[in-house]
C-alpha cells in the first residue's frame, strides 16, 4: 500500500468529540475516496473528492461527517459529535482519473474507537 | 441490497493447488471489476482487474474470468501458496457519468494449508 498515506493510524475519541482523518493521495493522483468497513463487513464507499471539489457524497451521512481535498494539503475526512456506532476502520484510496480502467489504490486506514 | 456477492466467507486450500473465489453481481451497468487482497490491519491491495468487455484476464499465477450472462466472476490463484492467505474482496464499478466509487463484496478468506 505504499503510496497512499493515511494519518493517524489508530483515533481514539470519546462521545461527543470530534475526529479528523487524514489521507494524502499517491504522487500524481488528483481522485480521491474515503470507504468505511464494519467489522465482517466489505468496505463502504462514502465519498469521492478531486481537488477542491466534492464529486459524490452519495454514501455519507448527511448530519455530522464532512470531507474535503483543498488545492494544497491532505484530504479531511472530519466526524463530529462521535457516537459509538463511527467505530470502525475508514479507508482511503486515490486514482490519477475517473475515466478508464485505472485502479484505486488503498492507503492503510485509520481505525478509530469511540470510547 | 447487495450489488456484488462474495457467497463464501471462507475457503482453504492445500499449497500448490488451486484457489477458486468467487464473485455474483446484480447490476447490469457494471463496467470495471477488480480483486483486491487485505491482510490484517492493512489497507486493500490491488490484485487484477478485468473489463465487461472481456472474459479473462491473466497476470502471473492469478487469473479473472467473468461470465457476464451469469453476472458473475472468478478468481483463480494456482498455484497456491501459505502468502496468500489473507482476506479477498471482489468489486465493482459502473461505468459512465461521474460514477467512480467501487461496490465491494463482504470478502472470503482464503487459507492455504503448507
Amino acid at each position: 500500500n505504499a503510496g497512499v498515506m493515511q494519518n493517524p493510524r489508530h483515533l481514539v475519541r470519546r462521545r461527543g468529540q470530534e475526529a479528523r482523518l487524514r489521507c494524502s493521495p499517491m504522487k500524481g493522483h488528483s481522485h480521491v475516496y474515503w470507504y468505511r468497513q464494519l467489522p465482517e463487513e466489505g468496505l463502504k464507499f462514502m465519498v469521492y473528492l478531486q481537488k477542491e471539489n466534492i464529486i459524490d457524497e452519495s454514501g455519507m451521512p448527511k448530519e455530522r461527517f464532512s470531507a474535503e481535498f483543498p488545492k494544497e494539503g491532505p484530504s479531511i475526512l472530519r466526524i463530529q459529535q462521535v457516537v459509538r456506532g463511527d467505530s470502525a476502520a475508514y479507508f482511503c484510496a486515490s486514482s490519477p482519473g475517473q475515466g478508464g480502467l485505472q485502479p484505486q489504490h488503498f492507503g492503510d486506514g485509520t481505525r478509530l474507537s469511540i470510547l | 441490497d447487495q450489488q456484488v456477492k462474495q457467497n463464501s466467507p471462507s475457503l482453504s486450500v492445500q499449497e500448490g493447488r488451486i484457489s477458486i473465489l468467487n464473485c455474483d453481481y446484480t447490476n447490469s451497468m457494471f463496467d470495471y471489476f477488480l480483486w483486491y487482497k487485505k491482510y490484517p490491519a492493512e489497507g486493500p491491495t490491488f490484485l487484477i482487474s478485468i473489463s465487461s468487455i472481456k472474459d479473462k484476464n491473466e497476470d502471473g499465477r492469478f487469473t479473472v474470468f467473468l461470465n457476464k450472462s451469469a453476472k458473475h466472476l472468478s478468481l483463480h490463484i494456482v498455484p497456491s501458496q501459505p502468502g496468500d492467505s489473507a482476506v479477498y474482496f471482489c468489486a465493482a464499478r459502473s461505468g459512465g457519468g461521474s460514477q467512480g466509487n467501487l461496490i465491494f463484496g463482504k470478502g472470503t478468506k482464503l487459507s492455504v494449508k503448507p
